[in-house]
């Protein structure tokens, strides 16, 4: 079936960096591209940005440019998330998720992620 | 930048009928879609586009919207509908995705 199965949890110190995988299987991995949304405890959804694993295109939130990286391996269908120098606020889970639903009807534009990862804990604490 | 607006909370009696809003600019270019996310789970398309379901999501479920405000309606909710929701569509324009703050609904 089609799905998307992340890394583990990770525990990091201010400053460090952390690299998150996303495996997609049942699918053709270069024809969606992934978005990255994490969520803190007890808190929303907050999009990060988007890969297109096809061309390697990559779209941050501002919030985040400079400090994320997502990058993939075509070859093991995999992406990837890097945020750097962690604050004690990037505490969350993080979710790969792909959009299979995007395009425009008649009237108007759409956009659902259809397929999530499991999330991936990431703890950042000295 | 655009922002959608949703609810923090609303409650509906089992089995009666519920509205959840989404309100936004990007709204009036962008169907809304809406997912369900239950504690420690990951969030679960339940809506797309003027008013489809994905596979598998019952037909309780159903989205509609007018101008800015996109809507989710349960009509005859259940017990295990009880989750946070959640809106998003892409800002206006069209290079960012957005997330409205959630919903938590409780069924009664």
């Amino acid at each position: 079936q089609v799905q998307l199965v992340q890394s583990g949890a990770e525990v990091k110190k201010p400053g460090a960096s952390v690299k998150v995988s996303c495996k997609a299987s049942g699918y053709t991995f270069t024809s969606y591209d992934i978005n990255w949304v994490r969520q803190a405890t007890g808190q929303g959804l907050e999009w990060m940005g988007w890969m297109n694993p096809n061309s390697g295109d990559t779209g941050y939130v501002q919030k985040f440019q400079g400090r994320v990286t997502m990058t993939r391996d075509t070859s093991i269908s995999t992406a990837y998330m890097e945020l750097s120098s962690l604050r004690s606020e990037d505490t969350a889970v993080y979710f790969c998720a792909r959009p299979g639903y995007s395009g425009y009807d008649s009237e108007n534009y759409y956009y659902g992620l259809d397929v999530w990862g499991q999330g991936t804990t990431v703890t950042v604490s000295s | 930048s655009s922002e959608l607006t949703q609810d923090p909370a609303v409650s509906v009696a089992l089995g009666q009928t519920v509205r959840i809003t989404c309100q936004g600019d990007s709204l009036r270019s962008y169907y809304a879609s809406w997912y369900q996310q239950k504690p420690g789970q990951a969030p679960i398309l339940v809506i797309y586009g003027k008013n489809n379901r994905p596979s598998g999501i019952p037909d309780r479920f159903s989205g509609s919207s007018s101008g800015n405000i996109a809507s989710l309606t349960i009509t005859g909710a259940q017990a295990e509908d009880e989750a946070d929701y959640y809106c998003n569509s892409r800002d206006n324009s069209g290079n960012l995705v957005i997330f409205g703050g959630g919903t938590k609904l409780t069924v009664l």
